[in-house]
């Protein structure tokens, strides 16, 4: 998965309670996203980072939010989450260089909201 | 939003046929591109194409690009039962470097 680790892989947590997914890269990459994927919705994109400390919105923010303290990781952080974030979220890189941006997925975090 | 919208929703054929499939968008964009998920996985890039092409090939794949018409295709030749996922355009709207994802193909190829 191009070097790209997303950890949990799994968790189960209770309504209300804060839930924070790491994105780890080792391609050096600029930037880093978070989606999440539900059944009828594709993938939706949630925030993204185009530096470090450099952040900003994507279609379905509310609810989450990120950080970027390193080139490597990739922080999602949902504050109080809730039945409606249970989902499977995955985090992608790029390095867009003239006119591309192909994006490499991490494996995934399914996680489950009761 | 949704930018691009794939067709037809799912897609089951047997193994050796061509599998085709569609993606249309609504606006101007940098380049279209596909990807293939398989069942619990994260997505793989498969080919892009930029607003300048019309057609490309990599290997059994084959990708046109209409601008005019705002749509795009995906052609698997010679389909194998490994080609059994799900597949996803993805287009790369100008001055833009997010995607925005179509809501996905399934693909069932038959042995």
């Amino acid at each position: 998965d191009a070097g790209i680790t997303q950890s949990p892989r799994h968790k189960v947590t209770e309504t209300g309670t804060p839930v924070t997914l790491r994105c780890h890269q080792t391609e050096n990459h600029r930037y880093m996203y978070w989606y999440r994927q539900d059944p009828g919705h594709g993938l939706r994109l949630i925030h993204y980072s185009y530096g470090v400390k450099d952040t900003d919105k994507g279609e379905v923010s509310d609810g989450y939010s990120v950080s970027r303290s390193k080139t490597e990781d990739f922080l999602l952080t949902l504050e109080s989450a809730t039945s409606s974030q249970t989902s499977v979220y995955f985090c992608a890189i790029s390095d867009p260089r003239g006119l591309d941006n192909e994006q490499f997925f991490g494996p995934g975090t399914r996680l489950t909201v009761l | 939003s949704q930018q691009g919208e794939e067709d037809p929703q799912a897609l089951s054929i047997q193994e050796g046929e061509n599998a085709t499939m569609n993606c249309s968008y609504k606006t101007s964009i940098n380049n279209l591109q596909w990807y293939r998920q398989n069942s619990g996985r994260g997505l793989v890039h498969l080919i892009l194409i930029r607003s300048n092409e019309r057609e490309k090939h990599s290997g059994r794949l084959r990708v046109t690009l209409d601008t005019s018409k705002k749509s795009s295709s995906l052609l698997i030749t010679a389909s194998r039962a490994a080609d059994t996922a799900s597949y996803f355009c993805a287009t790369d709207e100008r001055a833009n470097s997010k995607l925005t994802f179509g809501k996905g193909i399934t693909l069932s190829v038959r042995p």
